[in-house]
């Protein structure tokens, strides 16, 4: 499978600072990233769709403007949660896509959010 | 109505049992059905992909689509311990781009 690495895997913060995590396909080239957002015993929902070189795509919900995504080349894409709440901890996943038809999607290891 | 429907579970069953696992739908336009497999604060696996009704075999794991009853099923052989982890479904209408995942089915398998 695709080789996908994410970090950090793990990472508290107090009340009001950003957070930054970072996505990186290792073995292809990333056109899209998708971000999702996991709370406890709940399923994975997508957040937002980032293309390389343009602006995110992000769904019903989910504020733009505290949930920062910037994938300016085709191995990366970030996810900046601006001025962190308590109600944002959660696990956040990305996965990457080629773009290709039919194209299995692999996900990264997951990053953990704790806000005190 | 959710788009896709799974049991949450827990399912605790002993080593060596058969699982099964499955999922409802109900958009006729999805067409592309995954398993993935998640352990604790890890991100999901893919276990099995399909896009048409019928089986698919890859060792002690069988995926079942039956798309006039928009039913998915995932059956696990001889279950194992190291099996223990959240199973997801996963749909999509458009090849594997945004995919719609059911809530996962928690299995606990004790020796």
């Amino acid at each position: 499978g695709a080789v996908v690495s994410q970090h950090p895997s793990w990472v508290i913060c107090k009340s009001g600072t950003s957070v930054k995590i970072e996505c990186r396909s290792l073995d292809f080239q990333a056109t899209t990233m998708f971000w999702y957002r996991q709370f406890p015993k709940q399923s994975l929902m997508l957040m937002a769709t980032s293309n390389e070189g343009s602006k995110a795509t992000y769904e019903q919900g989910v504020e733009k403007d505290k949930f920062l995504i910037n994938h300016a080349s085709l191995t990366l894409s970030t996810l900046t949660v601006t001025s962190a709440h308590p109600e944002d901890s959660s696990f956040y996943i990305c996965s990457p896509d080629r773009g290709l038809t039919n194209e299995k999607l692999f996900f990264g290891s997951g990053t953990q959010l704790s806000v005190l | 109505q959710k788009e896709v429907e799974q049991d949450p579970g827990p399912l605790s069953v002993p080593e060596g049992a058969i699982v099964s696992l499955n999922c409802t739908y109900s958009n006729s336009a999805f067409q592309y059905f995954m398993w993935y497999r998640q352990y604790s604060r890890k991100g999901p696996e893919l276990l099995m992909y399909t896009y048409s009704s019928g089986n698919k075999e890859d060792g002690r794991f069988t995926a079942q689509v039956d798309k006039s009853s928009k039913y998915i099923s995932l059956f696990i052989r001889d279950s194992q311990p190291s099996d223990s982890a959240t199973y997801l479904c996963a749909i999509s209408s458009g090849g594997y781009n945004k995919l719609i995942f059911g809530a996962g089915t928690r299995l606990a398998v004790h020796p």
